[in-house]
Order: structure tokens, then C-alpha cells, then sequence
């Protein structure tokens, strides 16, 4: 069962305006969550991450909400840039002891200059 | 090293063939993982390493597959016997304070 969901595997934003990448979990013993960049040829990158007892955390043009009560989180991205075009990876963990990352399908996102 | 390494960095092999990727995590990095991705699929688990330790294994295969790590530093993953649905590419993680850092991958192409 896919435990963690991104169900857009793309998205298209106009260069400067706010991209928004969602993604839902159906584990309640997830208390961990993290985004990460993928380009082409590459490892997947870090972006940022929040712990389940914040509902927000924010670094510079990026902010990712966490919504616990829907098992939801997004990521925001403002100003978009065209350097953002990537695939996004939600992942979450837990604290049952085997501290895995259970990763999202990925949502593939283009931003156009 | 300044990340985490994998090699190689592409590797094709005949169907049948046994074949073995190695990763060097970032050192001190007591947690390391492996994922896989297929040809437009997310990020498979496959194992986990807590020291030389496997605590979650759940995310391989098959038998054809095994990890190991020594020495709490450098795992290789072998998979036997390969098979022509073993083609994606494989990364390695390693993590320190809930964050994981990853390697570039291996892209397995089995022919």
C-alpha cells in the first residue's frame, strides 16, 4: 500500500508566482517529514523538513504545512524560479524504531520563464 | 569524503549475472539506505543499516537481492541471478539528525 501519496505527477507555474506541491500520508505513526529536489541524473537533494508537533517551518522561498488532523502537507515555493523545475519527493518517518523514510511518487514540477 | 559515493555509476550487465554496487556514506553517518527508482516510479525502500545492523530489511524483492555493511562505513548491494525488472537506478542514503543525504545512484540496465 503506498503509505505516502503525491497524486499530481505534474505541475506548471509561471515564473515568479507560488508553486504548491501536495502530499498525504495515511500512517498516524509518521511524525517526521521531509521534501526533497531530484534533477535528471542526480541523487535527490534536501529541501526541508517538519516535525509533527509544528504545523509550519519555513526557509527562505520555501514553506512546508502540515496539516496532522488531514494527514496532508505541502510544500510552497515563492518567487518560483525557472531553476526550480525538478521532481519533488515528499518522505515521511517514524519513531517505531526503524527510522526508514517511506517516500511519495514524486511530482514533477516546471517552472516557465 | 564531502558526500555520499556510489559506484558505479552506470553498470550494464547480462540477465543472469550477478552484480554488486557499492556505497560509501558520509563518515560518521551511523544510518544508511537503500532505494531504488524504476523508469518513472518513485522511491522504492529497500533496506536499512543501523551500524553493520539491518533492523528493516522488508523493502527487498527477493531472495536475489542481499545487502551488507562493514565496519559501520561502506555497503555493497548485490543482487543475483539478475533479471531484466532489476533495471532502475539505485541509491544510497546516508543520515545524521533526521535528514538523509544521498548519492548520485548506479543506473542498473539489465540486458
Amino acid at each position: 500500500d503506498q503509505q505516502v501519496k503525491q497524486n499530481s505527477p505534474s505541475l506548471s507555474v509561471q515564473e515568479g508566482r507560488i508553486s504548491i506541491l501536495n502530499c498525504d500520508y495515511t500512517n498516524s505513526m509518521f511524525d517526521y517529514f521531509l521534501w526533497y529536489k531530484k534533477y535528471p541524473a542526480e541523487g535527490p537533494t534536501f529541501l526541508i523538513s517538519i516535525s509533527s508537533i509544528k504545523d509550519k517551518n519555513e526557509d527562505g522561498r520555501f514553506t512546508v504545512f502540515l496539516n496532522k488532523s488531514a494527514k496532508h502537507l505541502s510544500l510552497h515555493i515563492v518567487p518560483s524560479q525557472p531553476g526550480d523545475s525538478a521532481v519533488y519527493f515528499c518522505a515521511a518517518s517514524g519513531t517505531s524504531g526503524t527510522y526508514k523514510y517511506i517516500f511519495g511518487t514524486g511530482t514533477r514540477l516546471k517552472v516557465l520563464a | 569524503g564531502a558526500g555520499v559515493s556510489q559506484s558505479p555509476s552506470n553498470k550494464v550487465t547480462e540477465k543472469g549475472k550477478d552484480v554488486e554496487l557499492r556505497c560509501d556514506p558520509i563518515s560518521g553517518h551511523t544510518a544508511l539506505y537503500w532505494y531504488r527508482q524504476s523508469l518513472g516510479q518513485g522511491l522504492e525502500f529497500l533496506i536499512y543499516f543501523q551500524g553493520n545492523s539491518a533492523p528493516d530489511k522488508s523493502g527487498l524483492p527477493s531472495d536475489r537481492f542481499s545487502a551488507e555493511r562493514t565496519g559501520g562505513s561502506v555497503s555493497t548491494l548485490t543482487i543475483q541471478r539478475t533479471q531484466q525488472e532489476d533495471s532502475a537506478v539505485y541509491l544510497c542514503a546516508s543520515s545524521s539528525q533526521g535528514r538523509a543525504f544521498f548519492g548520485q545512484g548506479t543506473r542498473l540496465t539489465v540486458v
